[in-house]
Formats: C-alpha cells, structure tokens, sequence
C-alpha cells in the first residue's frame, strides 16, 4: 500500500490547456513537497507546503495543501511543451528524517 | 558545488555478478539517500544515512543489497549476486536536515 496516492497516473495534453494533478493519503503530514523529473535526470524540488490550506504560486504553477494537510494539488494553467515530465509529490517521514514519494503523475504537453 | 555525482552513469552486468555504484554528496549534506526508480514501483526508498550512520535500510530488498558510507563524502550501494530484477535506475540524494533533498543523475543498470 502506497502512503501517498497521486492521480492521475499519465496525462496527456495540448499546449494550452489547464490541468490538475492530485496526491492524498489518509495519513496528517507536517509538509508535503512537489518534485518535478525530466527524463534521465533525477528529481527538482519545485516547493514545500507546511500550513494547512496554504497556496504557493510559481509562475504558471499553483500549488495547494488540504486544510486537513492529508492531501495536495498541482494546478498548471495553460501548459507548455517545457511543462512535461514527470511529477511526484514527497513527504517527510519518521519524525523528518525519511523522504518517501508518491508514484509520480506523467505529464505530456503537445505542441 | 558541482551538484551530487553518481557513477558510472551506465551499467550493464550479466547475472550473478557483483555491481557497485557509487555517490559523492554535495559537501556538508549530512543526510544521504539511495533510491531505486522502476516504471511499476516508481521512486523507492531503498536506505538512508543520517552523519554517515545507516538509519533506516526497511527499504532494501534483500540480503543480496548493502550499502556503506566510510565518510561525509562518499556512499556505496552493491548488489552481489546481481539479478536481472534488479534493473532500474538507481538514485543517489543528499540533503541538509530540513531542507530540499538534491538527487544525482542516477545510474541505469542493466543485468542480463
């Protein structure tokens, strides 16, 4: 059983158009962090979420954590070809000292 | 910093043969992380180092995985006898405590 759940698991898309990814779990997180993988590189920090219902913003990016801090999204608004790869939620765990990640979300934007 | 660096970045072994991959930490990381990425799996979480000590291995699959850190700036993870399961892209992170996690490039390795 996966401790953190993200949906979908593949999306395809075309440039332009918003979309939303999800990862919950029925587990209470101090904070949540959003990593993004480009094939054959490892995984980029993008931002961590701490406070329950915090949004951040990163250009096109919005990110959210649940009031309840059990469960995050990532919107994207008007996605670009630069926006595909592959997108993994990650929490801290065992008192912050062991970082597990969700499966990942495959994003593919089309031109 | 040049950032964390893996090698070999390819490795393709025949089954049954020792397999070593190596990680050099960003300097005065003291958390160190080897990870295992597959396409059923995603990214597992294999064993972590906190100031050069094994805290957490749960994630090792089995006796024929061990990994070392003599010191601050290097790790090792081997696999003997290697099996052709074990394929996968195998990441190395480090990370000062409390703050964002750097991966390497990973080392895909091929047993055939």
């Amino acid at each position: 059983t996966q401790l953190l759940e993200q949906s979908p698991q593949f999306l395809s898309i075309q440039e332009g158009e918003n979309l939303t990814v999800y990862c919950n779990s029925s587990s209470v997180f101090s904070s949540l962090q959003w990593y993004r993988q480009e094939p054959g590189e490892g995984p980029v920090l993008l931002v961590t979420v701490v406070t329950g219902g915090e949004v951040k913003k990163l250009k096109r990016l919005t990110f959210q954590f649940g009031d309840a801090r059990k469960d995050s999204s990532l919107h994207i608004t008007a996605a670009q070809p630069g926006d595909t790869g592959l997108y993994l939620c990650a929490i801290l765990y065992n008192q912050g000292g062991k970082l597990i990640f969700g499966q990942g979300t495959e994003l593919s934007v089309k031109p | 910093d040049a950032g964390v660096i893996q090698s070999p970045r390819h490795e393709v072994t025949e089954m049954g043969q020792e397999v070593t991959l190596r990680c050099k930490p960003i300097s005065g990381h003291n958390s160190l992380f080897w990870y295992r990425q597959t396409m059923m799996r995603g990214l597992e979480l294999l064993i972590y180092f906190n100031n050069n000590v094994p805290i957490d291995d749960s994630g090792m699959p089995e006796d024929r995985f061990s990994a070392k850190m003599p010191n601050a700036s290097f790790s090792t993870l081997k696999i003997q006898p290697s099996e052709p399961r074990d394929s996968a892209v195998y990441f190395c992170a480090s990370r000062l405590q409390g703050i964002e996690a750097f991966f390497g490039q990973g080392t895909r390795l091929t047993v055939v």
